[in-house]
């Protein structure tokens, strides 16, 4: 299976300001996305990582606020930018990793609490 | 996307078997049934996954029945480690996945 890494794993953020998640990938992976979830909800799906273009945003997250780069096949980033108490989440990475299927993997999370 | 519906909680006990079925009647020709599970504060983990038919591996089982409209993940035996949330998900392997709200399981000893 593909190992994800993310960092930061935890953090506490001020309101207004930004915040840059990083996620690496053990092996090259063609698809990557960022999920948010929320206290006490489900995982919401907030974007495509594209290696070499613009990210693909799913409706209500845009790239002003939910910033992407995804410089190669094995690496992306996801800022939360001007943070406010409403995006204390946890934001996770996933990858469709070949192998012996293709199957989607998580990160372990980036949990931030703005405050 | 394929949406899932799975009861939102279930109660077992340690030692019993635990079967957990989801319902996706608009499944597509190309998708394929995944499970994972969360923790708190984890990323889901997977589980298991197939397109029909039983699959099997060190940890659980998914059924499949012929019309593909529901499937089933047994967890043998579970223990007070398999508290957790299961989420049933369908795709057709773009990674592009709709969560629903999962089913938490709660093991009493």
């Amino acid at each position: 299976s593909a190992v994800i890494s993310q960092k930061p794993s935890r953090d506490i953020c001020q309101r207004g300001t930004s915040l840059t998640i990083q996620c690496q990938v053990d092996s090259q992976v063609t698809m990557m996305f960022w999920y948010r979830q929320q206290p006490g909800q489900s995982l919401t799906l907030i974007a495509t990582a594209n290696q070499g273009s613009e990210a693909t945003y799913e409706s209500g997250f845009v790239i002003d606020k939910f910033p992407i780069s995804r410089p190669n096949l094995t690496f992306s980033t996801l800022t939360v930018s001007n943070m406010s108490p409403e995006d204390s989440s946890i934001y996770l990475c996933s990858v469709v990793w070949g192998g012996s299927g293709n199957t989607i993997y998580f990160g372990e999370g980036s949990w931030l609490t703005v405050v | 996307l394929a949406k899932t519906t799975q009861p939102i909680s279930m109660d077992s006990y340690e030692g019993q078997e635990v079967n957990i079925t989801c319902s996706h009647n608009n499944i597509a020709t190309n998708d394929y049934i995944t499970w994972y599970q969360q923790f708190p504060s984890q990323g889901p983990r997977f589980i298991i996954q197939g397109y029909k038919t039983k699959v099997t591996n060190e940890v659980a089982s998914l059924f499949i029945p012929a019309d593909r409209k529901s499937s089933t993940l047994s967890l043998p035996r579970v223990s007070l480690s398999d508290t957790a949330v299961y989420y049933c998900l369908v795709g057709d392997y773009t990674g592009k996945l709709i969560f629903g709200q999962g089913t938490t399981l709660q093991v009493k000893p």
